[in-house]
C-alpha cells in the first residue's frame, strides 16, 4: 500500500524560505509513469495546486506560484521535496504531497495517494 | 479566487440525489475530458471519488457518478448517506502551462 508523509518546520519566519520534504513508501518515485506533487490549502479555504514532477520526465508548477517554488527529489531516499522562498501570511495552509495516477491518456488532475497534510503557518 | 466556480453549499435528505456543478471555460473544462472530483472530511486529506469525468476509482461507491456538458461538469451523489457529508472539490486539466486547476468547493450537507 502507497504511504506518503509530509515532514517539515510548523512554523516559518516572513520572507523566510518554506521547506518541506514528502516521503514515499510502498513504491519508487523513480517510476516515470507517475507524477508527484504537492497542494496546499489554507486554514478554512479551498485547495491549490502547486506543482508535479515525474522522475527524469517533466516538472510543472503552477503560474502564480512558479517564481517562488523549487521541487526536488531523491531517489536513494524515495522522497521529494518543496521549497517556496520569500514566504508571507498567504502562504499558511496545510501543505499536502500526493501522487498523480496516470491513465492512458492523463496524468492530471488525477491525485490519487494523498499524505495526511502538515500545516505550515507564517509568522513572526 | 479560485479558476473554477462551484457552489457554496449543496445539500438533500438521506436517500436523495443532489448534484453540485463545476463551471469553467472553454481552456479548462469545456477543452478536455480530464476533470476529477474529490472528498473531503474534516481534517483529512482529499479523496479522489471521480476522474476523467466519469470513472470511478477502485472503492467508490457507484452512488457517485460524474458528466459534463460545455464548460460545466457535474458531480452527483445518488442516494444520500450521512458519511457523504463533506466538502467537495472539482479539479481539471487546463494545458500544459497550468496543468491544474481547482474548484474553491461545495460544502454537502446530509439534512
Amino acid at each position: 500500500q502507497l504511504q506518503l508523509q509530509e515532514s517539515g518546520p510548523g512554523l516559518v519566519k516572513p520572507s523566510e524560505t518554506l521547506s518541506l520534504t514528502c516521503t514515499v513508501s510502498g513504491g519508487p518515485i523513480s517510476r516515470t509513469n507517475y507524477f508527484w506533487g504537492w497542494i496546499r490549502q489554507p486554514p478554512g479555504k479551498g485547495l491549490e495546486w502547486i506543482g508535479s514532477f515525474a522522475y527524469s520526465v517533466s516538472t510543472y508548477y503552477n503560474p502564480s506560484l512558479k517564481s517562488r517554488v523549487t521541487i526536488s527529489v531523491d531517489t536513494s531516499k524515495n522522497q521529494f521535496s518543496l521549497k517556496l522562498t520569500s514566504v508571507t501570511a498567504a502562504d499558511t495552509a496545510v501543505y499536502y504531497c500526493a501522487r498523480n495516477y496516470c491513465s492512458s491518456s492523463s496524468c492530471f488532475p488525477n491525485f490519487d495517494y494523498w499524505g495526511q497534510g502538515t500545516l505550515v503557518t507564517v509568522s513572526a | 479566487q479560485s479558476a473554477l466556480t462551484q457552489p457554496p453549499s449543496a445539500s438533500g435528505s438521506p436517500g436523495q440525489s443532489v448534484t453540485i456543478s463545476c463551471t469553467g471555460t472553454s481552456s479548462d473544462v469545456g477543452a478536455y475530458n480530464y476533470v476529477s472530483w474529490y472528498q473531503q472530511h474534516p481534517g483529512k486529506a482529499p479523496k479522489l471519488m471521480i476522474y476523467e469525468v466519469i470513472k470511478r476509482p477502485s472503492g467508490v461507491p457507484d452512488r457517485f457518478s460524474g458528466s459534463k456538458s460545455g464548460n460545466t461538469a457535474s458531480l452527483t451523489v445518488s442516494g444520500l448517506q450521512a458519511e457523504d457529508e463533506a466538502d467537495y472539490y472539482c479539479s481539471s486539466y487546463a494545458g500544459s502551462n497550468n496543468p491544474v486547476v481547482f474548484g474553491g468547493g461545495t460544502k454537502l450537507t446530509v439534512l
